[in-house]
C-alpha cells in the first residue's frame, strides 16, 4: 500500500493477556520503528529494524515486550501479560535507510488495558 | 533523553506566521533537525528537516541557527489546520544498530480564528 499500515486500530484486552500488534511498512522501507505514546504525553522510542541487523532494543520498557521482523518487512510487537499501564497508543513508522529521508508513521493501534 | 526542548503551547492568529522555536544545544554535527506534527488522534506527519542551511518546502520553512544548537520553524500562513502538537527531533545518523530518534514534549500551537 502507499502508507504504513497498523493492525488492528483499536484493541481492548483483559489484564494479564497477551495481545500482538501488527504493523506493514512502505514496501522498500529497510528501516522501522516502533513508538509507543501514552495520553497526552509525546512519543517514547520502543525498538528500531534496520535490514538483516540486529534490532534496536534498548527502549523496550520491560521484559513483556518483544517485537519481530519477518523477511524484512512486516513487524509484530508482543506484549504479554498485559498491564493497565500498557495502555497507550503503538506507533509503527518507517523509512529508507539513509539519514536524509524523513519517515511514515501508521496511524496507530490504541491499546485498552481493562 | 529528548535532545530537544520546546515550549508547551503556543497560540497564533489564523493567517498570521507562527514560529515555533525549538532548542538542541547538544546537537552533534552529523545530526538533522527533524520536525514533525500530531493532529489529535492521527500518527505524527513529517513537516520539514534540515543539517545546516535554511529550508523551505510547501509546508513550513526551518531556520537553523549558525551554531545549529537552536532552530525555528515557521509556518507561514497559519490556518486552523495547523492547530497540532509539532515535535522537534533530533536524528541521529543512520547506522545498522543504535539509531534513535529523539522526540520532545512538542508544542502544542493553537491557531485562534
Amino acid at each position: 500500500g502507499a502508507g504504513v499500515s497498523q493492525s488492528p486500530s483499536n484493541k481492548v484486552t483483559e489484564k494479564g493477556k497477551d495481545v500482538e500488534l501488527r504493523c506493514d511498512p512502505i514496501s522498500g522501507h529497510t528501516a522501522l520503528y516502533w513508538y509507543r505514546q501514552s495520553l497526552g504525553q509525546g512519543l517514547e522510542f520502543l525498538i528500531y529494524f534496520q535490514g538483516n541487523s540486529a534490532p534496536d532494543k534498548s527502549g523496550l520498557p520491560s521484559d513483556r515486550f518483544s517485537a519481530e521482523r519477518t523477511g524484512g518487512s512486516v513487524s509484530t510487537l508482543t506484549i504479554q501479560r498485559t498491564q493497565q499501564e500498557d495502555s497507550a497508543v503503538y506507533l509503527c513508522a518507517s523509512s529508507f535507510s539513509t539519514q536524509n529521508y524523513g519517515y511514515t508513521f501508521g496511524s496507530g493501534t490504541r491499546l485498552t488495558v481493562v | 533523553d529528548a535532545k530537544t526542548t520546546q515550549p508547551t503551547s503556543m497560540d497564533c492568529a489564523e493567517g498570521r506566521a507562527a514560529n515555533l522555536p525549538c532548542n538542541h544545544s547538544t546537537i552533534s554535527g552529523n545530526e538533522y533537525v527533524y520536525w514533525y506534527r500530531q493532529i489529535h488522534s492521527q500518527g505524527p506527519q513529517y513537516i520539514i528537516h534540515g543539517l545546516k542551511n535554511n529550508e523551505t518546502n510547501e509546508m513550513a520553512s526551518l531556520i537553523i541557527t549558525e551554531d545549529r544548537k537552536s532552530s525555528t520553524l515557521i509556518l507561514p500562513h497559519a490556518t486552523l489546520r495547523d492547530t497540532a502538537v509539532s515535535y522537534c527531533i533530533v536524528r541521529v545518523v543512520a547506522r545498522n544498530t543504535g539509531n534513535q530518534f529523539y522526540f520532545g514534549t512538542g508544542t502544542s500551537l493553537t491557531v485562534i480564528p
